[in-house]
């Protein structure tokens, strides 16, 4: 059963778009809810995160919104680079302080 | 600060083979997570360990699967037998603590099993 939903697979935005990848979960114990940032042949890297106690994180171009009450989240890349194209991971921590990990939107900035 | 790290970064076993990858974590960190990722495929939580102790092992297979954080030296995922459905990358990460939640990942090993 996948804990964490991740939508769409894929993406592929012109140079400047704002691609949206969004998330959606089902234990409200979760209490951490990151992304990361993975190129090919690389492993992921911490890219921002928030917690349910906010409903929106921004960091430079990357914006997180949160929906507690629909459990849902979703990264917001603004202004968009062809250096943005990589998989994008949305994850939630749950007990014993694992990970569950989304399957993953490969992105695609078309310069 | 040295990030966390890994090896091998690639190893290729025959099946029936044993396998041991390494991870050392970051400076400070003493928890350690393992992960393994298949092509096309999110990671998927294998184990969770702090020093010389499990804490969760729930996504690692009950068979030919261990791994250790001792108190002196890196972690140790260990396969033994390797079969060609263990080929993957397997990442390592580590955080400080429970509390931050933060986890910082190495650059994996890909393991080829012919």
């Amino acid at each position: 059963q996948q804990q964490v939903k991740q939508s769409p697979q894929s993406l592929i935005v012109q140079k400047g778009g704002i691609p949206i990848i969004n998330c959606a979960y089902e234990n409200t114990a979760f209490d951490y809810f990151p992304w990361y940032q993975q190129f090919p042949g690389k492993g992921p890297a911490l890219l921002i995160a928030i917690r349910p106690d906010v409903s929106e994180k921004k960091e430079g171009r990357f914006t997180i919104s949160f929906n507690k009450s629909a459990k849902q989240f979703s990264l917001h890349i603004m202004d968009s680079q062809p250096g943005d194209s990589a998989t994008y991971f949305c994850a939630a921590i749950g007990t014993g302080n694992q990970f569950y990990f989304g399957t993953g939107t490969s992105l695609t900035v078309i310069p | 600060n040295a990030g966390v790290m890994q090896n091998p970064r690639h190893l290729v076993r025959r099946r029936g083979q044993e396998a041991r990858l390494r991870c050392s974590p970051m400076k400070g960190h003493s928890h350690v997570y393992w992960y393994r990722q298949l092509p096309e495929e999110g990671l998927k939580f294998m184990v969770y360990l702090q020093k010389e102790n499990i804490i969760d092992e729930s996504g690692m297979p009950k068979e030919r699967f261990s791994a250790e954080f001792p108190k002196e030296g890196p972690s140790i995922l260990r396969i033994q037998q390797v079969v060609r459905g263990d080929s993957a990358a397997y990442f390592c990460a580590s955080s400080p603590d429970r509390v931050n939640g933060e986890q910082y990942f190495g650059p994996g090993t890909r393991l080829t099993v012919t």
